[in-house]
């Protein structure tokens, strides 16, 4: 198994610009997150999905937009990139959203936004 | 809503010495806990977890935490550390919403 891939490694953006982040597992994990982390404040949740068509907000979406088609994927868009998204972002999934449950993560996207 | 908070940003230790990281958490409900470890440009592993049960919890690469539930604190012990133990450690809690909340995190460097 691969567990959990992310691409790109790294990626500078313009302000205003847009792009998505690739997350992937294949481990048929239902549950599937992003968390962005900055210097100083550990590991935020951006979106999670429980399922295939299902995602709902974390505490920081303001941003962001994610889907859900697939068990498998579960993508993260910036429609219009900003400084304050200049982050390293990582992707996790887990058998389920119940805790006994451990969670993967991915090994992260350095995003720059000039 | 829970919040996690780890008292020490930074701490340096000697190589075979012992480290404690110290976490708090506050929530009203019944909580889990966990520790992740990030080396350096990697993503997070688990070290340990706290669901229920025995308070003393061990972990991968002789790690252990002490859930403490009238202290509110789960701090991670290592009694001899090693170089490869530098690293970035994060303490967590999941409460009734199931939404991983971290701390900010304590950058851990061992020298010889």
């Amino acid at each position: 198994n691969a567990g959990v891939t992310q691409t790109p490694k790294f990626q500078v953006l313009k302000t205003g610009q847009s792009m998505t982040l690739q997350c992937a597992q294949d481990m048929n994990h239902e549950y599937m997150s992003w968390y962005r982390q900055d210097p100083g404040m550990g590991l935020r949740l951006i979106h999670y999905s429980v399922g295939a068509g299902i995602t709902d907000q974390g505490e920081v979406p303001n941003g962001y937009n994610v889907s859900r088609s697939t068990t498998e994927d579960f993508p993260l868009r910036l429609l219009s990139a900003a400084p304050s998204q200049t982050s390293v972002y990582f992707c996790a999934s887990s058998k389920d959203r119940n805790p006994t449950y451990e969670q993967y993560f991915g090994p992260g996207t350095r995003l720059t936004v000039t | 809503a829970q919040s996690v908070t780890q008292l020490d940003s930074q701490v340096p230790v000697f190589e075979e010495a012992p480290v404690e990281l110290r976490c708090n958490y506050s929530s009203s409900v019944s909580v889990y806990l966990f520790w992740y470890v990030q080396y350096p440009n990697q993503g997070l592993q688990l070290l340990l977890k706290y669901l229920s049960g025995s308070t003393l919890v061990k972990g991968i690469n002789g790690f252990e935490a002490e859930f403490n539930k009238s202290q509110t604190s789960f701090h991670l012990r290592k009694p001899s550390v090693h170089i490869s133990d530098t690293a970035e450690y994060f303490c967590a809690v999941i409460s009734n919403d199931y939404k991983l909340s971290f701390g900010a995190g304590t950058t851990v460097t061992v020298r010889a």
